[in-house]
């Protein structure tokens, strides 16, 4: 089975350039999850969706960033313009909720964005 | 705010050894706690999820207990080979379909 699908794998930008990640989550899950990763703030939620409703996007940095989920299949996740600082490891993960067992999140191996 | 905490930062071990891994979290009302692995430059790998009404899982030769009450998980390792070295994360799930909470990991390097 295909798992969450991400893309690009690298991005390198200038800053004040707009920048776009996809993901593709894995088919017949309901949540997705867009994570950010750095060395120093370790993994943090960004935003999640449940059913395409973003649910929580407290973790979204600033107006810069914005989430979209168009339908169960594709989410982007745009920040525009880019600044160095938003350089770090993107990850988007999805699970199946609302059922009577617990399921884990799955992860796709990561954007790893370079602002310059 | 839920917080989650991992001891050691990294660890060191010869091959064979058995381990434990630990994590504590701030808020005990958690709907799940979930142990990851993360390969360099990779993404997260689910190896176990313990509901907040069990107090252990098992996978082969690794076994993660939780004790909901003092707010704390183990990731016990049996025998450890030098393909388990990578970075463990844990995480805990509030309610259902919601945010992960993630720890800072625990860098394990195996030494053959």
């Amino acid at each position: 089975d295909a798992g969450v699908i991400q893309s690009p794998r690298h991005e390198v930008t200038e800053m004040g350039q707009e920048v776009t990640l996809r993901c593709k989550p894995i088919s017949g899950h309901n949540s997705l999850f867009w994570y950010r990763q750095t060395m120093m703030r370790g993994l943090e939620l960004l935003i999640y969706f449940n059913n395409n409703v973003p649910i929580d996007d407290s973790g979204m940095p600033e107006d810069r960033f914005s989430a979209k989920m168009p339908n169960a299949s594709f989410s982007t996740l745009k920040i525009q313009p880019s600044e160095p600082r938003d350089s770090a490891v993107y990850f988007c993960a999805s699970s199946l909720y609302g059922t009577s067992r617990n399921q884990p999140q799955h992860f796709g191996d990561g954007t790893r964005l370079s602002i310059l | 705010k839920q917080e989650v905490t991992q001891i050691p930062a990294a660890l060191s071990v010869p091959e064979g050894e058995n381990l434990v891994l630990n994590c504590s979290f701030t808020d005990s009302a958690i709907y799940n706690l979930q142990w990851f692995r993360q390969d360099p430059g990779k993404g997260l790998t689910s190896l176990l999820l313990i509901q907040s009404s069990q107090r252990e899982q098992t996978s082969g030769r690794l076994n993660a207990s939780l004790d909901k009450s003092s707010g704390r998980s183990t990731l016990y390792i049996a025998a450890s080979q030098p393909g388990d070295s990578a970075t463990y994360l844990c995480a805990v799930e509030e309610t259902s379909g919601s945010r992960l909470t993630f720890g800072e990991g625990t860098q394990l390097t195996v030494n053959p």
